[in-house]
């Protein structure tokens, strides 16, 4: 059982590049989130999915995509990478849903991104 | 919107000495989480509590939920080298929609 695994570790872009970092599970978990965290601050929610199919929108959502085919996978796209977007990217998973008793998010190791 | 504050910032402690930190929202919560995070890691979840005044332990960590659900608070005792870290707390104001706070970084003097 790998819990959540992340690909890449590390990524330099240049500005305009584009992008996609990789996030899975083998947990079975309907929720999935990314988050960014810069320098000495929070996480902050960029996407989320409640489950196959159905992805919604956090607070730093600009500049990013997701898709979620599978339960397993939720990749995170950049678009169009700008220096403002360098920042350590964790993927989350959960089996709730925010409200119940068993909401344990389960983060994976992160993705330090820099963009020059 | 929805703002979660913790205080303080930063601690600094000598080991053996306690810690706490306070974690405040601007809207009720339906639960708070909270996780550690070690230098260059990735947060881990902690505990979770959801009723209003509920407290928990685990070994020298105790936390708290206040009444209104809108704040919470981490007590540690007896800091170790161990505690090292950042800690953080999280909520949503409704479903699916985790808000962090911004974090308490500890550090432990030997």
């Amino acid at each position: 059982n790998a819990g959540v695994t992340q690909t890449p570790k590390f990524q330099v872009l240049k500005t305009g590049q584009s992008m996609t970092l990789q996030c899975a599970q083998d947990m079975n978990h309907e929720y999935m989130s990314w988050y960014r965290q810069d320098p000495g601050m929070g996480l902050r929610l960029i996407h989320y999915s409640v489950g196959a199919g159905i992805t919604d929108q956090g607070e730093v959502p600009n500049g990013y995509n997701v898709s979620r085919s599978t339960t397993e996978d939720f990749p995170l796209r950049l678009l169009s990478a700008a220096p403002s977007q360098t920042s350590v990217y964790f993927c989350a998973s959960s089996s709730g849903t925010g409200t119940s008793g068993t909401d344990t998010q389960y983060f994976g190791p992160g993705t330090r991104l820099t963009v020059l | 919107g929805q703002q979660v504050m913790q205080i303080p910032q930063y601690q600094h402690v000598q080991e053996g000495e306690d810690f706490t930190t306070y974690c405040n929202s601007s809207t009720t919560l339906s639960n708070i989480q909270w996780y550690k995070q070690r230098p260059g890691g990735h947060p881990v979840f902690l505990i979770q509590l959801v009723k209003s005044g509920e407290v928990k332990k685990q070994k020298r960590l105790t936390f708290q939920f206040g009444e209104a659900k809108k704040n919470s608070s981490l007590h540690i005792t007896a800091t170790q080298t161990t505690d090292v870290g950042t800690y953080f707390c999280a909520g949503p104001p409704g479903t699916y929609k985790y808000i962090f706070g911004t974090g308490t970084r500890l550090k432990v003097l030997a």
